[in-house]
C-alpha cells in the first residue's frame, strides 16, 4: 500500500543553517504530495504541497520538488531560525480517492539553536 | 483567520468508558476527517465524511468507533468502550469541496486521550 518515508529525527541546527529533511514514498500513479509543520501545542498546518511531478513547491523560504524518478520529496530551507523549531510531517493523497485522506511520515523534529 | 477547534484538549479516562471527541470544522467546509497519533508513532488516518455519511475508513476505525454531525457546526468522534491502546492524540481535519488534487486540510490542535 501506499507511504511515506521520512528521515529520522530530532534534527538539530544552529540559526542560517542549511536544512534538508529527506522524504520518500511509495505509490503508484501520481499522488499529491504536502508538507506539514506542527508547532508545540498547535495543530498540523500546510507548509507547501505539490500536485505533480517536477513541481516545486515553496512557502516562508522553504521548498520541495516532487521527483517522480526518485519518488521523493525532500524539505529544504536555505538559512533556518529559531522559529523554525517545530515537527515537520510529509504527506501524500490520491487523487482518485474521493475521501481524499493524507497518509503521514513519521514527522522529523527540527530544533534550532541560536 | 478561520480555524478548526477540537475539545478538550486532554481527557482522562478509565478503560471501558466511552468518550466523545468534539470538532468544530471551519463553517463552510464540507469534508471532515479524524486521524490519531500514537505517542512516537505515524499520523494515522481514521475516518473521512461527507454528505453525512462515511466515505473512508481505515483498519483502526472497528465497531467501537462512530462519527456524527449532529448539527451544522460540530463533528464527532465516540469511542464507545476505551481501550489503553486508544491513548493517542486524535486530530480533526476539514476541507472545502475543492479539486481534489489541491486537498488542503486544515487541522485542530488535536485530543490527547489517555485511558488508564
Amino acid at each position: 500500500g501506499d507511504s511515506v518515508t521520512q528521515m529520522e529525527g530530532p534534527v538539530t541546527l544552529s540559526e542560517e543553517a542549511f536544512l534538508t529533511i529527506n522524504c520518500t514514498y511509495t505509490a503508484t500513479g501520481y499522488p499529491s504530495l504536502f508538507w506539514y509543520v506542527q508547532y508545540p501545542g498547535e495543530g498540523l498546518q500546510l507548509l507547501l504541497k505539490a500536485t505533480k511531478a517536477d513541481d516545486k513547491g515553496s512557502n516562508k523560504g522553504f521548498e520541495a520538488t516532487y521527483r517522480k524518478e526518485t519518488t521523493s520529496f525532500h524539505l529544504e530551507k536555505g538559512s533556518v531560525q529559531v522559529s523554525d523549531s517545530a515537527v515537520y510531517f510529509c504527506a501524500l493523497s490520491r487523487i482518485y480517492n474521493q475521501g481524499g485522506k493524507l497518509i503521514f511520515g513519521q514527522g522529523t523534529e527540527l530544533s534550532v539553536k541560536p | 483567520e478561520p480555524e478548526v477547534t477540537q475539545t478538550p484538549s486532554h481527557q482522562v479516562t478509565q478503560m471501558g468508558q466511552e468518550v466523545i471527541l468534539r470538532c468544530v470544522p471551519i463553517s463552510n467546509h464540507l469534508y471532515f476527517y479524524w486521524y490519531r497519533q500514537i505517542l512516537g508513532q505515524k499520523v494515522e488516518f481514521l475516518v473521512s465524511f461527507y454528505n453525512n455519511e462515511i466515505s473512508e475508513k481505515s483498519e483502526i476505525f472497528d465497531d467501537q468507533f462512530s462519527v456524527e454531525r449532529p448539527d451544522g457546526s460540530n463533528f464527532t468522534l465516540k469511542i464507545r468502550s476505551t481501550k489503553l491502546e486508544d491513548s493517542a492524540m486524535y486530530f480533526c481535519a476539514s476541507r472545502q469541496q475543492e479539486r481534489l488534487a489541491k486537498n488542503i486540510q486544515y487541522f485542530g490542535a488535536g485530543t490527547r486521550l489517555s485511558v488508564l
